[in-house]
């Protein structure tokens, strides 16, 4: 199966939180990523979370990690409609990195 | 800082012609860059691995005589697509890592959306 696995669409109004989920093969990760694709741009690094920790926050972002579940998560509170993007979980595997299929966020005013 | 450009942001070009993509990093040197392809709603595919003065190491699958990949300093890769084809057409991006140790976040182009008619 695929290294890293997201699920592909998530709906949110505007205001509420959004949470994204990504589970991972590779134990051995180091570091778990996630980045922003806005329509017709490159990826923009989001956050990164250290192996090592439980949950990382960053102003509205907080990532979650479940190292035993090897599940990865990104919560986004006060959901905006500029949130609007895919967003692609990512680990790495030697000197490259692996990314999710993708998940295609989409925010209702 | 950690800025990556793309040049072209987009190009169009004939079938059979060569089209060459430069990917720079700004404001920090790349000892690596990665080359991707995205097709529409897909996720990023890795095509090659270039490190700055050596051969590019190719993904399986890809073929290293049609997408020539040039590492040639320390902030600048290109990819040439040659004799490009309709089933060329597509978005690449490129990425450079800072450093080699740490985190080795990635730092992304904008794109290059190509298409071949």
């Amino acid at each position: 199966g695929e290294d890293v696995e997201q699920s592909l669409f998530l709906s949110v109004r505007e205001g509420d939180s959004s949470v994204i989920n990504c589970t991972y093969t590779d134990s051995s990760s180091t570091y778990l990523y996630w980045y922003k694709q806005e329509p017709g741009a490159g990826l923009q690094l989001l956050t990164y979370i250290f192996s090592n920790m439980d949950m990382k926050q960053d102003q509205r972002l907080t990532v979650l990690l479940n190292k035993k579940d090897k599940h990865l998560s990104l919560r986004i509170a006060d959901t905006q409609t500029g949130d609007s993007a895919i967003y692609f979980c990512a680990a790495p595997r030697g000197f490259k990195t692996i990314f999710g299929a993708g998940t295609r966020l989409f925010v209702k005013a | 800082g950690a800025v990556v450009s793309q040049h072209p942001s987009w190009v169009i070009c004939k079938s059979g012609t060569s089209v060459k993509i430069e990917c720079r990093s700004l404001d920090f040197q790349a000892t690596t860059m990665f080359w991707y392809r995205q097709f529409p709603k897909q996720s990023l595919m890795l095509m090659a691995t270039s490190n700055e003065g050596s051969k590019a190491t190719y993904e399986q699958g890809v073929e290293k005589d049609k997408f020539l990949i040039n590492h040639a300093s320390l902030t600048l890769s290109t990819l040439t697509v040659t004799s490009a084809h309709p089933e060329d057409s597509s978005f690449y991006i490129c990425s450079a890592r800072v450093g080699a140790g740490g985190a080795n976040e990635q730092y992304f182009g904008p794109g290059t959306r190509l298409t071949v008619t």
